[in-house]
């Protein structure tokens, strides 16, 4: 069975920092591009960060650049996204999301999130 | 950055009514790059709809989706007691995802 299992959430003073782990079963994890999206309480959702099947290209959305960082494990099938500098407005549910993946010689990149985490919930606040 | 914008915010209907939810994009979605995902209340989202029309595996086909360039539908043709749910278009294909705001159907 194919699963995403988050992990790593928690209450964290603003300024503070977390870190989120994704588990990954069922699938190649070295061949899928993953990201994660996150979900403020009562909001829609917003994606944070993308990372390549071999992690050498990484985005992030502008709200979170040079305070997270994406990064992954191939050998542990594991993503991971440390967080920095935590502030209010981070408060949301943070959900693993599988992406693109490559068969072959053919990449088929930034496609739509076909496998979601059940979330993990982080609340900054004091 | 393409900008989704969801209509109607709020849809009230009843089981067997259909649904018409409709997402604009702020520019052209090149390759019909728009998803529709399913959300349940304190569930992950669920992929329903790929490339605008295509569904995903398992999805039944009483959903359905249209569209190109800036405007596309996700059409639920006979609503199901489990189809309430909000549902949130996807533009993908850049390094960019961004996810419309959202469509709420609830029970009439």
């Amino acid at each position: 069975e194919v699963q995403l299992v988050e992990s790593g959430g928690g209450l964290v003073q603003p300024g503070g920092s977390l870190r989120l782990s994704c588990a990954v079963s069922g699938f190649t994890f070295s061949d899928y591009e993953m990201n994660w999206v996150r979900q403020a309480p009562g909001k829609g959702l917003e994606w944070v960060s993308y990372i390549s099947s071999s992690g050498s290209t990484i985005y992030y959305a502008d709200s979170v650049k040079g305070r997270f960082t994406i990064s992954r494990d191939n050998a542990k099938n594991s993503l991971y996204l440390q967080m920095n500098s935590l502030r209010a407005e981070d408060t949301a549910v943070y959900y693993c999301g599988r992406g693109g993946y490559c068969t072959g010689s053919i990449c088929y990149s930034f496609n739509a999130f076909d496998i979601w985490g059940q979330g993990t919930m982080v609340t900054a606040s004091s | 950055e393409i900008v989704l914008t969801q209509s109607p915010g709020t849809l009230s209907l009843s089981p067997g009514e259909r649904a018409t939810l409709s997402c604009r994009a702020s520019q052209s979605v090149s390759s019909s790059y728009l998803a529709w995902h399913q959300q349940k209340p304190g569930q992950a989202p669920r992929l329903l709809i790929y490339g605008a029309s295509s569904r995903a595996t398992g999805i039944p086909d009483r959903f359905s989706g249209s569209g190109s360039g800036t405007d596309f539908t996700l059409t639920i043709s006979r609503l199901e007691p489990e189809d309430f749910a909000v549902y949130y278009c996807q533009h993908y294909g850049t390094s960019r995802f961004t996810f419309g705001g959202g469509t709420k159907v609830e029970i009439k």
